[in-house]
């Protein structure tokens, strides 16, 4: 059976720090990865998705990047992180071709704090 | 429409009393509608996919609509139970199979 892991659960970091948040996918293969934001008292903000390695689409233009280094990873970086990019992350999958007759799948999601 | 809206944004219902909500979505380049329950502290979950005009999904007490037409569509719950709980969410996959786009939510509390 396929699952995602999303990690880390809870971060906390400094305004002006690095970020790096990871997502895998296990059980499938070529999937379409996306990521989402979901700020305070706001719906999912999709920031980036993923069709194939090497391939994103940017969503939201800003200080965040996404990377598909490998088919099953999904990896959301930031240079210098902001106030408002507080928020809860998470990464999601579905099939490729016609993925659209799929649901998403979730993970758990990354509680992310900026200070 | 060019964006996915819900509504109402929140809602509060007596536990046995029916509610429904509404989505509205972009109708050109129409591909699929989603809807998710949220749970606090969970992961979204999937309850229904919808594709074609006119569809008609059903899970237990909740239900779903589909007007690709002109684009809307509707969420059913019967008899609402506190267990109900939860934000509900659409997502259109409109303007491309691949980008999905979510609605606000509708913030659903079932009151004992």
């Amino acid at each position: 059976s396929q699952t995602i892991h999303q990690w880390p659960a809870t971060l906390v970091q400094p305004v002006g720090s690095p970020l790096s948040l990871e997502c895998t996918v296990e059980g499938t293969s070529n999937p379409n990865l996306y990521w989402y934001r979901q700020a305070a008292g706001r719906g999912l903000q999709l920031l980036f998705y993923s069709v194939g390695i090497g391939q994103i689409s940017s969503e939201v233009p800003q200080n965040l990047s996404a990377s598909r280094p490998q088919d099953r990873q999904f990896i959301l970086s930031s240079k210098k992180l902001l106030l408002s990019d507080s928020g809860f992350y998470l990464c999601a999958w579905t099939g490729g071709l016609s993925s659209y007759n799929s649901p998403l799948h979730f993970g758990n999601g990354t509680r992310l704090t900026v200070t | 429409i060019l964006n996915v809206e819900q509504s109402p944004q929140s809602l509060h219902v007596q536990e046995g009393d029916s509610t429904n909500f509404t989505c509205s979505f972009p109708s050109s380049n129409f591909y699929a509608l989603h809807w998710y329950r949220w749970e606090t502290a969970k992961s979204p979950e999937a309850l229904f996919v919808m594709t074609l005009n006119g569809d008609e999904k059903k899970k237990g007490r909740i239900s779903a609509t589909l007007n690709t037409k002109e684009g809307y569509s509707y969420l059913y719950i019967k008899g609402s139970q506190p267990e109900d709980s939860a934000t509900y969410l659409c997502a259109s996959y409109s303007g491309g199979y691949q980008k999905v786009t979510f609605g606000t939510g509708t913030k659903l509390q079932v009151i004992p």
